[in-house]
């Protein structure tokens, strides 16, 4: 298996503009998280879903942060309108149980975004 | 409610010394901890695992951690640090028991000096 795979590595936009992060989790996996990471705050989580439905978006910092999860095999974290502050690592995660985190969670390699 | 205190931020360490990354955690409810670590331009990776059972924990790459609940730390080790061994670590609880968000730990920085 090819492992999490989130595109693009690398963005950068300009402030104000619409930003897409993707996220393809490995197949079978019923659970997906998205994560931002930064110096200051750390990992922090943004939305889980399972069974493609989100459970918990407590960590969306805001109306300008969406995400969806249209089926089992894709994801997207959508900005709009981007700002300098999202300037940050995002990662997807992928993990094969239900519920909960108490089993492996499989990382992607992260989307570097960088709001200009 | 749970949270995670991870000791130093930086860590430096001579190749063949003993690693020792301390974390302490928060939580209301029996936790399940984890350490991960995170090499450059990478995505997190599961080291190792406390759920439930014996409270030494063995992960890969020969580190080991030990669940001990009346200090409230869970503490990683190695015996004898490799170059490789040079990267980012992050411990993480979450309580047990149906959905039960992760909570990360600040990280920390491991440097093995030849």
């Amino acid at each position: 298996d090819a492992g999490v795979i989130q595109s693009p590595r690398h963005e950068v936009t300009e402030m104000g503009q619409e930003v897409t992060l993707r996220c393809k989790p490995i197949s079978g996996h019923n659970s997906l998280f998205w994560y931002r990471q930064t110096m200051m705050r750390g990992l922090e989580l943004l939305i889980y879903f399972n069974n493609n439905v989100p459970i918990d978006d407590s960590g969306m910092p805001e109306d300008r942060f969406s995400a969806k999860m249209p089926n089992a095999s894709f994801s997207t974290l959508k900005i709009q309108p981007s700002e300098p502050r999202d300037s940050a690592v995002y990662f997807c995660a992928s993990s094969p149980r239900g519920q909960g985190f108490w089993t492996e969670a499989f990382f992607g390699q992260g989307t570097r975004l960088t709001v200009v | 409610a749970q949270s995670v205190t991870q000791l130093g931020s930086h860590v430096s360490v001579s190749e063949g010394a003993l690693v020792l990354l301390r974390c302490n955690y928060s939580s209301s409810v029996p936790p399940y901890l984890f350490w991960y670590v995170q090499y450059p331009n990478q995505g997190l990776q599961l080291l190792l695992k406390y759920t439930t059972g014996a409270t030494l924990v063995k992960g890969i790459n020969g580190f080991e951690a030990e669940f001990k609940k009346s200090e409230t730390s869970f503490h990683l080790t190695k015996p004898s640090a490799h170059m490789s061994d040079a990267a980012e670590y992050f411990c993480a609880v979450s309580g047990s028991g149906g959905y039960q968000k992760v909570t990360f730990g600040i990280g920390t920085k491991l440097q093995v000096i030849p």
